[in-house]
This record gives C-alpha cells, sequence and structure tokens, in this order.
C-alpha cells in the first residue's frame, strides 16, 4: 500500500528500546492499524493493533497520533531475536490488509 | 489449533504447467486471503474470499485461479505462468468482518517459475 510508509531500515542496540514508526496519513476512521513482522520470508507474525487508543501487549506497545495520521511499535526491551522486517498494516472494512513499506530492523549485540 | 498450512511448500513449475497451491486452516475463519511477496518488496494483497464467496480481485492476470471448495479449504489454481511470477506465495485467514481481529499467516509456498 503506498499509502503507507515506513523506513526503509533501522539499527538498535540489544536491550534498548526499538522505535518504529509509520506513515498513513490517509487512513479512514473505521481503519485498523496493525504490526506485524516477517523473519527470514516465513508468514508474517502478529504483533499489535490499535484503532484510537494506544496498546500494550506482551510484545510492545503502540502508539497512535491523535489525528490517526501516524502511529510507532515500540519494543521496549529489544534483543537479537527481533532482528526482522516489521510491516505497518491498514486493515480496511471489507476483510482487506493491506501492507505498507517495511523497516528492516536489525539489533546489534 | 491457530495454524494456517500451506503446501507444498516449495514448486518448481514449467511455463506450460498446470499446478495448484493448496491452503487450510481449521480455526473457523470465514474470510481468507492470498498474497503475493517478491524479494525484499512487501505482501501484496491478491485475493479475499469471505464467506468462500471471492470478495476482491486486486486485478490479478487471470493465469492465477482462486478457489474457495469450503470454509477450511482455499486453492490457488496456477496456469501457463511467466517466469516474473516466481514469489513467495502467502495465505491468510481472519475471522470476517472484525476490525480488531488480526490474521493469522502461513508459511507460504516458494514458486519458480522456469
Amino acid at each position: 500500500d503506498a499509502k503507507t510508509t515506513q523506513p526503509t531500515s533501522m539499527d538498535c542496540a540489544e536491550g534498548r528500546a526499538a522505535n518504529l514508526p509509520c506513515n498513513h496519513s490517509t487512513i479512514s476512521g473505521n481503519e485498523y492499524v496493525y504490526w506485524y513482522r516477517q523473519i527470514h520470508s516465513q508468514g508474517p507474525q502478529y504483533i499489535i493493533h490499535g484503532l484510537k487508543n494506544n496498546e500494550t501487549n506482551e510484545m510492545a506497545s503502540l502508539i497512535i497520533t491523535e489525528d490517526r495520521k501516524s502511529s510507532t511499535l515500540i519494543l521496549p526491551h529489544a534483543t537479537l531475536r527481533d532482528t526482522a522486517v516489521y510491516y505497518c498494516i491498514r486493515r480496511r472494512t471489507g476483510n482487506q490488509f493491506y501492507f505498507g513499506t517495511g523497516t528492516s530492523l536489525t539489533v546489534i549485540p | 489449533d491457530t495454524e494456517v498450512t500451506q503446501t507444498p511448500k516449495h514448486l518448481v513449475m514449467g511455463m506450460t504447467n498446470k499446478k495448484s497451491l493448496k491452503c487450510e486452516q481449521h480455526m473457523g475463519h470465514r474470510a481468507m486471503y492470498w498474497y503475493k511477496q517478491k524479494a525484499k518488496k512487501p505482501p501484496e494483497l491478491m485475493f479475499v474470499y469471505s464467506y468462500e464467496k471471492l470478495s476482491i480481485n486486486e486485478s490479478v492476470p487471470s493465469r492465477f485461479s482462486p478457489e474457495c471448495p469450503n470454509s477450511s479449504l482455499l486453492n490457488l489454481h496456477l496456469h501457463a505462468l511467466q517466469p516474473e511470477d516466481s514469489a513467495l506465495y502467502l495465505c491468510a485467514s481472519s475471522p470476517f468482518g472484525r476490525g480488531d481481529t488480526e490474521a493469522f499467516f502461513g508459511q507460504g509456498t516458494r514458486l519458480t517459475v522456469v
């Protein structure tokens, strides 16, 4: 989805927080923001999702701006196993998941 | 069981061959999806099935023919493919119509067209 853009790549030191931004400036009011990650061309794995409010689960936190035009995925304590490609996704009505451009995150020892 | 199972894992086919990819889930999900992923690119939505009926076709060439024979099974029939169709094909499923539930993805079929 060309309307959902992410930085191409990022590095993060092991043990530090990784903050991955996503721009979805044309998102509609009823579209959810989802985050998935993909390791070594395996199937994408679900991380977290949200609509308007910030969300937290055992894996990550999701911060959505008040105008909903952007969001940030936060991995609080990155480990080497978090090295992956992270996708920000818009879930539209009609059961459509459209992937953003993706960020390749490298966690450095 | 929260798995989406795709077979085969790898497939090599000639441009004149006919082959099929298979996807199966037993989570009771009534929405199922096919995605195509080229190397170093994000997955691109191809088809969406809702309650076993095709609801979304993202202008996919007719050499790709999807089929949903029942609520657990999704097939993708391939015919007269081109080398540029070589990619990872991903299947996914989700509960129908609920924006607040995630999709589950299979591990994909790596297709090579020679």
